[in-house]
């Protein structure tokens, strides 16, 4: 079963700056597999990146996404006070159709 | 745009067996979509269920073993998750979601606001 370990668990920084969220996962996986995901209190996750460095519909091109292998990152270039809200990855297992894991969440807060 | 609501019991006891529904509406499940459950217990991380395709072809969380079961109705354009045997670790707020469409990716794009379950005596 594949595990997903996102760093840090949370992240202090103020709006303007350049957010660095990471996503490791316990086995290789392929960068096209990767979601990124955001969420807010209350609210359903709304999907950021898909196939790993795919922006989906409506979102702004500071989020991008990168990495390969067994190390992910999601990238926002200069912080809106919208985006502090929590954030998740997710992959499915390659090798190992169809099974979906998420990460543990990564909480975006204002420093 | 395509709008997914779910719906639900709410409250429930252990050992009952929950069954939920998701409505799609501005699109159909007939689609060349994969479509999902997803769970999220209060202040926890996301846990996917288990996925349908219109063919029939579903797959399950393993950690949820056969108590689960997904299925689609066509003709009224829903999706149903079934989970027997619950216990309060199954209390979370239960989500459906349509995969992305573009082959070889992965992703989630739309969702539902969620049906918050909660098993307890």
């Amino acid at each position: 079963e594949i595990v997903l370990t996102q760093s840090p668990g949370t992240l202090s920084l103020v709006p303007g700056e350049r957010a660095t969220l990471s996503c490791r996962t316990s086995q290789s996986v392929l960068n096209t597999y990767i979601a990124w995901y955001q969420q807010k209190p209350g609210q359903a996750p709304r999907l950021l990146i898909y196939g790993g460095f795919t922006r989906a519909t409506g979102i702004p091109d500071r989020f991008s996404g990168s990495g390969s292998g067994t190390d992910f990152t999601l990238t926002i270039s200069r912080l809106e006070p919208e985006d502090f809200a929590m954030y998740y990855c997710q992959c499915q297992q390659y090798g190992v159709s169809h099974v979906y894991a998420f990460g543990q969440g990564t909480k975006l807060e204002i420093k | 745009q395509v709008q997914l609501q779910e719906s639900g019991p709410g409250l429930m006891k252990p050992s009952e067996t929950l069954s939920l529904t998701c409505v799609v509406s501005g699109g159909s499940v007939s689609s060349n979509n994969w479509w999902s459950w997803v769970r999220q217990p209060p202040g926890k991380g996301l846990e996917w269920i288990a996925e349908i395709f219109h063919s029939g072809s579903a797959h399950y969380n393993p950690s949820l073993g056969s108590r689960v079961a997904i299925s689609m109705d066509e003709s009224n354009n829903h999706l149903s998750l079934r989970l027997t045997s619950v216990t309060a670790a199954d209390t979370a707020t239960y989500y459906c979601a349509r995969h992305v469409s573009v082959p070889t990716t992965r992703g989630f794009d739309f969702w539902g606001r969620g049906v918050q379950v909660t098993v307890s005596s």
